[in-house]
């Protein structure tokens, strides 16, 4: 049974750092490529970012570019998400999501929130 | 990456069928095979339930199809059931390895 866990999400003010981890299990994570996905309260998906199957390769969504980080460490089946200068607009959930060779998010995690207040 | 448009909402009846439109532009919808929907019921995570805009993953119901028309792409439910009640969104390959999302369109069985 494929599962993907998120975690790090939390509650944190403008400007500061933050990193999110994604714990894939029951599958070969280095096969594949690694998408992060958002929403935020009360509206709908937003694509962050996605990187290849070998870590070479990474894009990002104009929103996020020059701010967060699409990263793998696939010796521990984790795919992480550091997010710096957070904004207020960062709120929302993070959703991970396994990538079926660039055609769809075929199986997504249960996400984790971030706050971003003062 | 202007986000895809669709209908904030659709209702039917049980039995019915629904149509759920979801417009780009030919730098998305109309360049490429590859729109997505995902269904997301309250509190739970999208699910995928169609792929290069026709095709249903294993173990998604029949009942649910996709076809695209040049810069629109359409998911129609058939045989509408109160399971179906759910938030809705499309998703095209946007070129240069993005991916833009609809809005999302709540369904409501009526």
């Amino acid at each position: 049974q494929v599962q993907l866990v998120e975690s790090g999400g939390g509650v944190v003010q403008p400007g500061m750092s933050l990193r999110l981890s994604c714990v894939v299990s029951g599958l070969a994570f280095n096969g594949y490529g690694m998408h992060w996905v958002r929403q935020a309260p009360g509206k709908g998906l937003e694509w962050v970012a996605v990187i290849s199957y070998g870590g070479d390769s990474k894009y990002y969504a104009d929103s996020v570019k020059g701010r967060f980080t699409i990263s793998r460490d696939n010796s521990k089946n984790t795919l992480y998400l550091q997010m710096n200068s957070l904004r207020v607009e960062d709120t929302a959930v993070y959703y991970c999501a396994k990538d079926d060779d660039l055609i769809a998010f075929d199986i997504w995690g249960q996400g984790t929130m971030v706050t971003v207040s003062s | 990456q202007s986000a895809l448009t669709q209908p904030a909402s659709v209702s039917g009846s049980p039995g019915e069928s629904i149509t759920i439109s979801c417009t780009g532009t030919s730098s998305d919808v109309g360049n490429y095979d590859l729109v997505s929907w995902y269904q997301q019921s309250p509190g739970q995570a999208p699910k995928l339930i169609i792929y290069e805009g026709t095709k249903r993953p294993s173990g998604v119901s029949n009942r649910f199809s996709g076809s695209k028309s040049g810069n629109t792409a359409s998911l129609t439910i058939s045989g509408l059931q109160a399971e179906d009640e759910a938030d809705y969104y499309c998703c095209s390959y946007a070129g240069r390895t993005t991916w833009v999302f609809g809005g999302g369109t709540k369904v409501t069985v009526l």
